[in-house]
C-alpha cells in the first residue's frame, strides 16, 4: 500500500502571507500513460466534510480559488496558498488515487497567526 | 444541485452489522462510480471501497472480509454494510462520487454520518 506522509502536522500563518504543505508518498505518482501525477488535495473545514481543491497534482477545481496551487511529482507535493484568508483555516489532506487502495495523507491543520 | 445524503442507524453494537445507505439526488446515479469513506475521530481518511452501477464492486484488503456495497439504480441509492463491527469501526461514514473521468479521486461528498460502536 502508498503511505502519504504531510508536513507539518499543524501551521499558523499570518493573514495575508503564504502558507505552504509538503505531501510525500511511498513511491512515485507518476502514471507513464499520460505523464501526470494522481495527487488530489481536500480542504476540510470544522464541522464540514472534505472538498477537492486540486487534482493531477496541480489542477484546481472549478470554483476553488486561485490562491490555491498545488505543486509537485513523482513522490514530493505542495500545496500553496499564496496569500493567507480567515476562511483557509481548515484541515488539509493529500490523497493518492495511483493506485488502491486509495490512500490519504494524516492532515495538516492550517491556522492563522 | 447534486447532493449526496447518508443515512442509518448512528449507534451499533459490537458484532452487529453497520449498515447505511447514500441517496443520491439531483444526478444520475448511473453515469458515475461512488466510493464509502470513513473517519475516525483524530485520525486520516481511509477508503472502504467502490461501487459501479453494473455492481461491481472493489474493497479495501483491510476490510475485505467483512464489507459488502450494494447498489439501486432505480432508487438513486448505494449501499454499505460492514460485519462484526468493533469500537474501531467508530467513524464518521462519507459517501462520495468519484470524479467524472473515473479516476480515484472525490469530487462531492455527502455530509457525513456518525456511527459509534458501543454496547
Amino acid at each position: 500500500d502508498i503511505v502519504m506522509t504531510q508536513s507539518p502536522d499543524s501551521l499558523a500563518v499570518s493573514l495575508g502571507e503564504r502558507a505552504t504543505i509538503n505531501c510525500e508518498s511511498s513511491q512515485s505518482l507518476l502514471y507513464s500513460s499520460n505523464r501526470k501525477n494522481s495527487l488530489a488535495w481536500y480542504q476540510q473545514k470544522p464541522g464540514q466534510s472534505p472538498r477537492l481543491l486540486i487534482y493531477w497534482a496541480s489542477t484546481r477545481e472549478s470554483g476553488v480559488p486561485d490562491r490555491f496551487s498545488g505543486s509537485g511529482s513523482g513522490t514530493d507535493f505542495t500545496l500553496t496558498i499564496s496569500s493567507l484568508q480567515a476562511e483557509d483555516v481548515a484541515v488539509y489532506y493529500c490523497q493518492q488515487y495511483y493506485t488502491d487502495p486509495y490512500s490519504f495523507g494524516q492532515g495538516t491543520k492550517l491556522e492563522i497567526k | 444541485q447534486v447532493h449526496l445524503q447518508e443515512s442509518g442507524p448512528g449507534l451499533v453494537k459490537p458484532s452487529e452489522t453497520l449498515s447505511l445507505t447514500c441517496t443520491v439526488s439531483g444526478d444520475f446515479i448511473s453515469s458515475y462510480y461512488w466510493s464509502w469513506i470513513r473517519q475516525p475521530a483524530g485520525k486520516r481518511l481511509e477508503w472502504i471501497g467502490r461501487i459501479f452501477t453494473s455492481g461491481g464492486t472493489n474493497y479495501n484488503p483491510s476490510l475485505k472480509s467483512r464489507v459488502t456495497m450494494s447498489v439501486d439504480t432505480s432508487n438513486k441509492q448505494f449501499s454499505l454494510k460492514l460485519r462484526s463491527v468493533t469500537a474501531a469501526d467508530t467513524a464518521v461514514y462519507y459517501c462520495v462520487r468519484v470524479s467524472w473521468n473515473g479516476y480515484y479521486y472525490f469530487d462531492l461528498w455527502g455530509r457525513g454520518t456518525l456511527v459509534t460502536v458501543s454496547s
